[in-house]
């Protein structure tokens, strides 16, 4: 399996930061990754895909970056909507592994 | 409108058997993988595993390899996740999702069914 990593666990920020979340990969996963926003009582939510592309609907205060094993999700101008759960998934291979979450609180 | 509706939440004690359910409409349903996803109390989203229903192959984490079953029934459009013996471990909300045409990757999810397996 392709395990996942994601930095830091935790983030504290305030309403206006940018902040960013790292996601490595224990191989090489070309640009197959996503990112998920996911919130209590409620299903995931896409918000990139290939890496970089920004799935529809989504702000464009959401970006991503990266390729190989190394990729990041980049918040800027943070809202209050955005304070959540952000997750990374391969999907390189088809045993689909998630990272083990970011937890972005409010300062 | 793709939609995934799924059943609801079930209590249950260990050693009992359990199915749960993931009703699709919206689309084709024989022509997409359908997948599952754990989410244990307080902790992080797990793959467990997804399903075709044209073919009915199945792909399995290798941490959920022999401890669940996933199936579907393609005349009522509907996925199923179940145990034969469940574990209080196996508490946990448990969601579906189906990949989106362009994006490759789950997109549409269902809203959740919480597994709660108690003495």
């Amino acid at each position: 399996d392709i395990q996942m990593t994601q930095s830091p666990s935790t983030l504290s920020a305030s309403v206006g930061d940018s902040v960013t979340i790292t996601c490595r990969a224990s191989q090489t996963i070309i640009d197959w990754l996503a990112w998920y926003q996911h919130k209590p009582g409620k299903a995931p939510k896409l918000l990139i895909y290939k890496a970089s592309s920004l799935q529809s609907g989504v702000p464009s205060r959401f970006s991503g970056s990266g390729s190989g094993t190394e990729f990041t999700l980049t918040i800027s101008s943070l809202q209050p909507d955005d304070f959540a759960t952000y997750y990374c998934q391969q999907y390189h291979r088809p045993s689909r592994t998630f990272g083990q979450g970011t937890k972005l609180e409010i300062k | 409108e793709v939609q995934l509706v799924q059943s609801g939440a079930e209590v249950k004690k260990p050693g009992e058997s359990l199915k749960i359910s993931c009703k699709a409409s919206g689309y084709s349903f024989s022509d997409y993988w359908i997948g599952w996803v754990r989410q244990m109390p307080g902790k992080g989203l797990e793959w467990m595993g997804s399903f075709y229903p044209g073919d009915s192959e199945t792909r399995y984490s290798p941490s959920f390899q022999g401890q669940v079953t996933l199936s579907a029934d393609k005349s009522t459009s509907t996925a199923h996740l179940q145990w034969s013996s469940l574990k209080a471990s196996d508490t946990a909300i448990y969601y579906c999702a189906r990949r989106g045409d362009s994006t490759r990757v789950n997109e549409y999810w269902g809203q959740g069914t919480l597994v709660t397996v108690s003495s």
